[in-house]
């Protein structure tokens, strides 16, 4: 596995609370992502960012907030945690190819948030 | 936005049999086409993937086609055997996208033995 780090694995929080989640990685790749999976909708992207301080909305970015002050680290925050935000969390890490084209993409391993 | 539309949700085979998973797509932009196995309670990992100027990839026992006129690609797994057994997912990324990948709704499979 490419080393991407995801913390925490597991968080039960309560709805109103803020909540960050954190991915780090080791292999100094440019893009890095936070998806969110669900039952009957695969992955979606939240988030995504293309370099240190550049960051963009994804499909389903209404709740989240990212950023991202040093390559290595990427977060991810719920200003204001609802139900619907229960979910499985995976960050993803990809560096472009130099003559244009995706590399693989290589995903942390997932924090399980529940959302009471 | 892009569309990725998948089929079907679930699959069983026989071991030894082989599985064809279908996905679709809507954006003409689209030029990579990965796909991703994940298994219970792990993270998804890359098994192959094909770019717009190829028609069919091949990596043993996996191959992937893909025609851009129709929009659509697919995954050929021969010889099945139970640790095929996995959640599997296409995407695709357009070429101005920073690589970011739309999914499809994944499809179940399931190898008897």
């Amino acid at each position: 596995d490419a080393g991407i780090t995801q913390s925490p694995r597991h968080k039960v929080t309560e709805t109103g609370t803020p909540v960050t989640l954190r991915c780090h990685q080791t292999e100094n790749h440019r893009y890095m992502y936070w998806y969110r999976q669900d039952p009957g909708h695969g992955l979606r992207l939240i988030h995504y960012s293309y370099g240190v301080k550049d960051t963009d909305k994804g499909e389903v970015s209404d709740g989240y907030s990212v950023s991202r002050s040093k390559t290595e680290d990427f977060l991810l925050t719920l200003e204001s945690a609802t139900s619907s935000q229960t979910s499985v969390y995976f960050c993803a890490i990809s560096e472009p190819m130099l003559a244009g084209g995706y590399n693989e993409q290589f995903f942390g391993p997932g924090t399980r948030l529940t959302v009471l | 936005g892009e569309n990725v539309e998948q089929h079907p949700s679930t699959l069983s085979v026989q071991e030894g049999d082989s599985a064809v998973i279908k996905c679709t797509y809507s954006d003409s932009a689209s030029n990579y086409f990965p796909w991703y196995k994940q298994e219970l309670g792990k993270r998804p990992q890359l098994i192959i993937d094909i770019r717009s100027n190829v028609g069919e990839k091949k990596d043993q026992r996996i191959a992937v086609t893909l025609n851009k006129t129709a929009k659509h690609f697919s995954l050929h797994i021969t010889e099945t055997q139970p640790e095929d057994s996995a959640v599997y997912f296409c995407a695709e990324a357009g070429g101005t996208s920073y690589g970011k990948l739309t999914f499809g709704q994944g499809t179940i499979l399931t190898v008897h033995p």
